[in-house]
């Protein structure tokens, strides 16, 4: 079957650092996104990675690495309005997107 | 303003009603998406449509049907309405080139008692 596994939830202080994980297992690859969603909100789009390597786009970086079947999302200078949702998606060998529950970020002054 | 608008933004709805929801997109994208989230679940996939006139199953299509007579609209039709439909309900589109993002409606916030 195909999976996306993100921790549930985590907690960071503003200001600081944080990495937020996804792995994945899916019928082929075509690419993997992290989307940011605030409570009450639709998703809205970060990032997009189908080589290896790493993406930076001013606060927020994402890394894949095809051959580990992982990806990282980094956020830096964290800020209280970074306190959402992420989540990470695979889009698969039938170019369809398959979804992570999604990590639950709380950034704490 | 472009961008994907849903209707109604949230509704509750007897058992064994018919409803449909609304999607209508200004960007004149070619693919467009139903979904719903569920608390601890990922957006789950329900029908698709890659370009006006098609329509594809996703991963949760049954209860559901949907229609794509032109590029703008995609209604999802919940033919008689199940408690375990209860869910909200996002909408989405994309352009069909390059890294095809998924750009998303505000949602639908459906209650069937």
């Amino acid at each position: 079957g195909q999976n996306i596994d993100q921790p549930t939830e985590m907690t960071a202080t503003e200001g600081a650092i944080v990495q937020i994980n996804c792995t994945y297992q899916t019928s082929g690859f075509n690419g993997l996104f992290w989307y940011q969603q605030h409570a009450g909100e639709a998703p809205t789009f970060l990032s997009y990675n189908v080589l290896d390597g790493l993406e930076e786009k001013g606060r927020f970086s994402s890394f894949l690495s095809r051959s580990k079947g992982y990806s990282y999302l980094l956020l830096k200078e964290l800020q209280m309005k970074d306190s959402a949702s992420y989540l990470c998606a695979v889009r698969d060998s039938n170019y369809q997107l398959i979804w992570g529950a999604g990590t639950k970020l709380i950034i704490k002054p | 303003i472009a961008g994907i608008t849903q209707a109604p933004t949230s509704q509750i709805l007897a058992a064994g009603r018919r409803m449909t929801l609304r999607c209508t997109q200004d960007m004149r994208h070619n693919a467009m998406y139903w979904y719903r989230q569920d608390l601890g679940l990922g957006l789950r996939l329900i029908h698709y449509s890659n370009t006006a006139g098609t329509t594809g199953k996703g991963e949760v299509p049954d209860g559901y049907s949907v229609s794509r007579a032109n590029t703008d609209d995609f209604p999802l039709t919940l033919a008689s309405a199940v408690p375990s439909q209860t869910s909200v309900y996002f909408c989405a589109s994309s352009d069909g080139e390059g890294s095809e993002t998924q750009y998303f409606g505000p949602g639908t916030r459906l209650l069937v008692l």
